[in-house]
């Protein structure tokens, strides 16, 4: 039982380059989210999904997008790179939306756009 | 969404007890309050939750007063493997984009 992985761990990029970024779970869980965290700022919501097929916004959504097209994948995609968008992802799942449900994440993926 | 506020950092040594502690003041009435903890080149995980009163596990304590505006995570005879960051996350029942992190806090343990 793998729990959450991310693929890749480092990658850097040049401004407008594209990538995506991947995060798989053996847990079953219905819910997925991506964070990035910054210095100073905590985690921050990107995307986040209900269920396979459906995605969501969440506080910082500009400038990335996001698929669940099976339910124990999370892609999260940057079309055109920014260097405002160096940070580490964090991706997660929880078998329901509910605060009371735990959320397990990732090891996360440390990006630098150059 | 709730407005989180958080300590940067604290230092305590080993056998001491530590409680940070974690600002909300606009906490609505069905947020629950749930603490992180996170290693260097990990993803955060699970400490405790609660939603009012105290709350107590094998690792941590979690006191809410009853206005609900802050909570304090107690950590009793912390060690060194404790060094770690802290986030209070605060959000409604059925969470989705609502669930709001704090900052973090950094906690750092001596000998």
């Amino acid at each position: 039982n793998a729990g959450v992985t991310q693929t890749p761990k480092f990658r850097v990029l040049k401004t407008g380059q594209s990538m995506t970024l991947l995060c798989a779970q053996d847990m079953n869980h219905e819910y997925m989210y991506w964070y990035r965290q910054d210095p100073g700022m905590g985690l921050r919501l990107i995307h986040y999904s209900v269920g396979e097929g459906t995605t969501a916004k969440g506080e910082v959504p500009d400038g990335y997008n996001v698929s669940r097209l099976k339910k124990q994948n999370f892609l999260l995609g940057l079309e055109s790179a920014a260097p405002s968008q160096t940070s580490v992802y964090f991706c997660a799942s929880s078998y329901s939306a509910l605060a009371t449900d735990t959320q397990y994440f990732g090891p996360g993926t440390r990006l630098t756009v150059l | 969404l709730a407005k989180i506020t958080q300590p940067i950092s604290m230092d305590s040594y080993e056998g001491q007890e530590v409680n940070i502690t974690c600002s909300h003041n606009n906490i609505a009435t069905n947020d629950y309050i749930t603490w992180y903890q996170q290693f260097p080149s990990q993803g955060p995980r699970f400490i405790i939750q609660g939603y009012k009163t105290k709350v107590t596990n094998e690792v941590a304590s979690l006191f809410i007063p009853a206005d609900r505006k802050s909570s304090t995570l107690s950590l009793p005879r912390v060690s060194l493997s404790d060094t770690a960051v802290y986030y209070c996350l605060v959000g409604p029942r059925r969470g989705g984009n609502k669930l709001t992190f704090g900052t973090g806090t950094q906690l750092k343990v001596e000998l």
